[in-house]
């Protein structure tokens, strides 16, 4: 049982290339969460899913997006990357909505962009 | 604004001390998280509260939850090297749509 996975570890880009981040969960959970971890400003929500074949914007969504085409995966990405999203990426998962919901988290992906 | 405020920003503490991290909202909580994450890793979750006055325990980590359920309390007891980290707290809102509001964290040396 892995739990939370997430691809890859660690990525640099150059300003204007794209890119996707995998997320993976083998715990059957419906709702998944896409975080971004700045100094200073503490976890942030993109985006979030619901189920399979669903999403919705979070917090700070810009210049990103998400599928979920598959209820264990969500992926996250990053059309054409700015400095600004240089950070480190969180996806988390819970089995339900996250009011009374524990969300588990993956070990994250550091991202530069140059 | 940042709706879920922890103090202090950073501690350092003599391993065997004991110390008290704290995590305030202007709002009612829903349940609210404990998180512990080390450098360079993800979140670890520690546990959660959801009733008002409840109080959990985990080896030397004690949380709580205030009867109005707007402040939570994480306090370590007799703190080793093992603590250190920084420690978040989480909590869904009153008025949210169930998402989960994060604070800032508090980083947590312990010094041998």
């Amino acid at each position: 049982n892995a739990g939370v996975t997430q691809t890859p570890k660690f990525r640099v880009l150059k300003t204007g290339q794209s890119m996707t981040l995998l997320c993976a969960q083998d715990m059957n959970h419906e709702y998944m969460y896409w975080y971004r971890q700045d100094p200073g400003m503490g976890l942030r929500l993109i985006h979030y899913s619901v189920g399979e074949g669903t999403t919705a914007k979070g917090e700070v969504p810009d210049g990103y997006n998400v599928s979920r085409l598959k209820k264990q995966n969500f992926l996250l990405g990053l059309e054409s990357a700015a400095p600004s999203q240089t950070s480190v990426y969180f996806c988390a998962s819970s089995y339900g909505v996250g009011r009374v919901e524990t969300q588990y988290f993956g070990p994250g992906t550091r991202l530069l962009v140059l | 604004s940042q709706e879920l405020e922890q103090s202090p920003q950073s501690l350092i503490v003599q391993e065997g001390k004991n110390l008290t991290i704290n995590c305030t909202s202007s709002k009612t909580l829903y349940g609210l998280y404990w998180y512990k994450q080390k450098y360079g890793e993800g979140l670890i979750f520690l546990m959660m509260l959801q009733k008002g006055g409840e109080e959990k325990s985990h080896e030397k980590i004690t949380a709580k939850l205030d009867e109005k359920k707007q402040q939570s309390s994480l306090h370590i007891t007799a703190s080793q090297p093992s603590h250190a980290g920084i420690y978040l707290c989480g909590a869904g809102l009153v008025g949210s749509q169930g998402n989960l509001i994060f604070g800032k964290g508090t980083k947590l040396s312990v010094k041998p």
